[in-house]
């Protein structure tokens, strides 16, 4: 059975810093990734998606990399600002799944201070 | 924008009460799923459906049904609601095939609260 791990849970650093958020899974057997975003009370926001056969995907200040051989993903968000304040989840969907569904890690929250 | 719109987003039911939660897309994706989300267990996913009519349980189906007769909506049903089914309930959509890249996309969520 696929778990996704995310480590740390929560995360607060100075706005202006890099982020970097980390993603493990155990069946390397993925037929893709995604990062998403969930503010407070509201569903999840699509931010990155990386299928299997590639090994990052960039939007803004936003980098997803993916090493399936060692069932690692990360996230990492440029120049923090406040607004990027919220918690991120990774998701993989198996090779073998029916649907595409997707195994979630538990998430990292994020704070970043002014 | 693909949309997913969840009817309602904070609802008290009673013990024992049969609940519906509605879910709508409007971009024509096959897949659709029901997942809930509780603090320290994370996303769990309860149902999906990848057709019409077509329906697999998830994770933790224990206590809950679904229902798909059109492709655009998707309900999950509380035969008969306990308060361990107090949760916030997540709909999600998404289209079968490599070139959609499969991004799955969220409703905003349903607070249920079962007293």
């Amino acid at each position: 059975k696929q778990e996704v791990t995310q480590i740390p849970a929560a995360l607060s650093v100075p706005e202006g810093e890099n982020l970097v958020l980390n993603c493990s899974f155990t069946d390397s057997a993925i037929y893709n990734l995604q990062w998403f975003r969930q503010d407070p009370g509201k569903g999840l926001t699509s931010l990155l998606l990386i299928q299997s056969s590639q090994r990052e995907q960039t939007s803004g200040r936003l980098n997803a990399s993916l090493d399936k051989s060692s069932g690692r993903s990360t996230l990492y968000i440029a120049a923090s600002q406040p607004g990027d304040s919220a918690t991120y989840l990774c998701a993989v969907s198996l090779i073998k799944a029916a649907g595409n569904k997707l195994t979630f890690g538990g998430g990292t929250r994020v704070l970043v201070k002014p | 924008d693909v949309k997913v719109t969840q009817s309602s987003r904070y609802l008290v039911k009673r013990t024992g009460e049969k609940v519906f939660l509605e879910c709508v897309q409007d971009m024509d994706h096959e897949n659709m799923f029901w997942y809930r989300q509780d603090p320290g267990l994370g996303l769990r996913l309860i149902y999906f459906s990848y057709d019409v009519k077509m329906k697999e349980k998830g994770d933790i189906p224990e206590g809950y049904s679904v229902s798909r007769e059109k492709k655009e909506r998707f309900s999950l049903i509380l035969e008969s609601a306990s308060t361990n089914q107090t949760s916030m309930y997540l709909c999600a959509s998404s289209l079968t095939g490599r070139a959609s890249g499969n991004t799955i996309y969220f409703g905003e969520g349903s607070w249920l609260t079962v007293v």
